[in-house]
């Protein structure tokens, strides 16, 4: 069964601070993907990585930044959270073969106050 | 750039069956994907189809493809309450990098 793990499930943190959220995966997949799920938006895309140190912003980058030191994890930075990320943030992996179905974990809600 | 198009709300009685459509501008996806979201929970992959097929059937899941329209739809058959979720309709983006998701319906269940 792929795993993929999110480090918190719920998060509550203040303006201006800085916030890390963590994704891991023990699948060894080389394409992790960060988006934010709000109601009446779907999913949108943040950043997205295709191997260890790459990264590519996806279609929401701003205020946002991601680090993937290692294949198995991709952090999700928000330098200064502001109230309108308040969201709920979806990791999610995929591999390089075949359909590029995507496994997601199973979320962090983020209040920002 | 490249879209997604679902309606947001479907609502059926147990029992019956249920279709969620779905239209896309981008017709370079080798697969289309259905996924489903229970509440409190991450997606899920319902389902997925070749872009060279014009259906599939996979139990009480029918995925329809017309590629001509770019229309993609979700038919389940026999509605339980356990279907209550978000689907996502999804495709592969241009660069075949990414997949770009539709809103998601959210199909509620009445018994």
């Amino acid at each position: 069964d792929v795993k993929v793990t999110q480090s918190s499930r719920y998060l509550v943190k203040r303006t201006g601070e800085k916030v890390f959220l963590e994704c891991v995966q023990d699948m060894d997949h080389e394409n992790m993907f960060w988006y934010r799920q709000d109601p009446g938006l779907g999913l949108r895309l943040i950043y997205f990585s295709y191997d260890v140190k790459m990264k590519e912003k996806g279609d929401i980058p701003e205020g946002y930044s991601v680090s993937r030191e290692k294949k198995e994890r991709f952090s999700l930075i928000l330098e200064s959270a502001s109230t309108n990320q308040t969201s709920m943030y979806l990791c999610a992996i995929s591999t390089l073969a075949g359909p590029d179905e995507q496994f997601f974990g199973p979320g962090t809600r983020l209040t920002v106050l | 750039g490249e879209d997604v198009e679902q309606s947001l709300f479907l609502s059926v009685r147990e029992g019956d069956s249920s279709v969620i459509n779905c239209t896309y501008t981008d017709s370079s996806s080798t697969y289309l994907y259905w996924y489903k979201q229970e509440p409190g929970a991450g997606l899920q992959l319902l389902t997925y189809i070749f872009s060279n097929m014009d259906m599939k059937q996979d139990q009480r899941l029918t995925v329809l493809l017309n590629k001509k329209d770019k229309h993609l739809s979700l038919r389940i058959a026999d509605t339980q309450t356990g279907d209550s979720a978000i689907y996502f309709c999804a495709v592969s983006n241009q660069a075949g990098t990414a997949l770009i998701f539709g809103k998601g319906t959210t199909l509620s269940v009445s018994s």
